[in-house]
Order: structure tokens, then sequence, then C-alpha cells
């Protein structure tokens, strides 16, 4: 079966403009997180979406960051205002009840 | 200070060669730990999860928790080319099947022929 889709692979922007980065969940999954991954750093935990609870935003580094999911499905991450300190590959992963976090290939932002 | 701290590496072994990984951790709350594996330009995947302490094996690989140390270490034996990668541990205060995850900074890996 298909696993966590996300686009673009690559997105190259000139700071000050917006992006918005698109996560496909693995069908029946019911969790969906978002991770930030400088270069050489471990993963940095952004929001994180459960079914139609309330999503936990507390790793956004900013109001420029924000995240919306539609139900079980398709959720998009879109940052306002680009600063060059935005570039990172972005990952997103999902899971549904009592396993783990699926991964997909990350979006590579860069900021010029 | 990080919460999870990872030596970076990179650490070279020749094939063969047992490797050892580790992560120090200061959260006393974190209950669950990972370890993934991550391959140039790809997202990380899952290798091990375990509960607590003790030691669970897999394969080629055994991961250790010593929650009164608060150190956890993921063993590969017999190293081969292909395990060349970057190597994440993960831990959570919850649950995986609800929690955020914290990942260290990751172990650069290269296995040599």
């Amino acid at each position: 079966g298909a696993g966590v889709s996300q686009s673009p692979s690559n997105k190259v922007t000139e700071k000050g403009k917006d992006v918005e980065l698109r996560c496909d969940p693995i069908s029946g999954h019911t969790a969906l997180y978002w991770y930030r991954q400088r270069l050489g750093q471990g993963l940095e935990f952004l929001i994180y979406f459960q079914g139609n609870s309330a999503p936990d935003k507390s790793g956004l580094p900013s109001d420029r960051f924000s995240a919306e999911r539609t139900g079980e499905s398709v959720s998009t991450l879109t940052i306002q205002r680009t600063q060059q300190e935005d570039s990172a590959v972005y990952l997103c992963a999902s899971r549904k009840t009592g396993a783990s976090q699926y991964f997909g290939p990350g979006t590579r932002l860069t900021v010029l | 200070q990080k919460e999870v701290e990872q030596d970076p590496g990179p650490l070279s072994v020749p094939e063969g060669a047992i490797v050892s990984l580790n992560c120090t951790y200061s959260n006393s709350a974190f209950q669950y730990f990972m370890w993934y594996r991550q391959y140039s330009r790809k997202g990380p995947e899952l290798l091990m999860y375990t509960y607590s302490s003790g030691n669970k094996e897999d394969g080629r690989f055994t991961a250790q928790v010593d929650k009164s140390s608060k150190y956890i270490s993921l063993f590969i034996r017999d190293s081969q080319p292909s395990d060349s990668a970057t190597y994440l541990c993960a831990m959570s205060a919850r649950d995986n099947q609800g929690g955020k995850l914290i990942f260290g900074q990751g172990t650069e890996l290269s296995v040599k022929p």
C-alpha cells in the first residue's frame, strides 16, 4: 500500500514569500504529525492532529507557521513571510491507533 | 541543555563490526523509546520500539534502556554496508500512540566494505 506522501519534494522560495506544504497520510491513519529537521539536526516537533480533537500546536516556532487538516485526510503546513532560518526539511508522519508513526520523505525548503 | 543528547558522529566501522549507538536524556517522564534509521534524503523509518527499562532484540539489532541512568543504546551486530545511515533516537512521555516524539540529533554511521 501507499505510504505517507508529501509535496512538493523540493521548494525554493524568496525571503518574505508564503509557502504551502502538503501531506497525504496513509489511509485510515487517525493521527498526523509535522516535524522540522534542520541540516545535521534531529527532528523538531511542530504540530499534531488527532481526529476531531483540537490540534497540539505547542511546537510551532512562531505565528508565521500554521497547519490545517480536514478530517482524517490531507494536511497543509503554511509558512508566511518565510525567513532564511525556515530552511529545513519538513517531515510529516501519520499513525493509526496502537501503531507507531510512519514518516513521509519530506519537503526540502530553501529560502533564499 | 537539550532534553535528548546524541553524539552526531560521524562513526565509521568496517563491515562485520559491532556498532554501539547511544543517547542520554534528562526528562524522567520519558517512558517510550525508539530508534529510527534515516537514509539520505529519505524519511525516518522505525527500527526498534521499547517501553521502560530492559533489552529488546530483533535480528541483528538490540535496544537497551536504562531508566535509572537515563541512557539508551542500540547495538548492531555483524554490521553491513547497507546499515550506513543516520540513526536517530526518539522518546516520548506518553505512549507513542499519542505523544509527540523528542528526537536526538542523530548519529551518522558509515560501514565500510
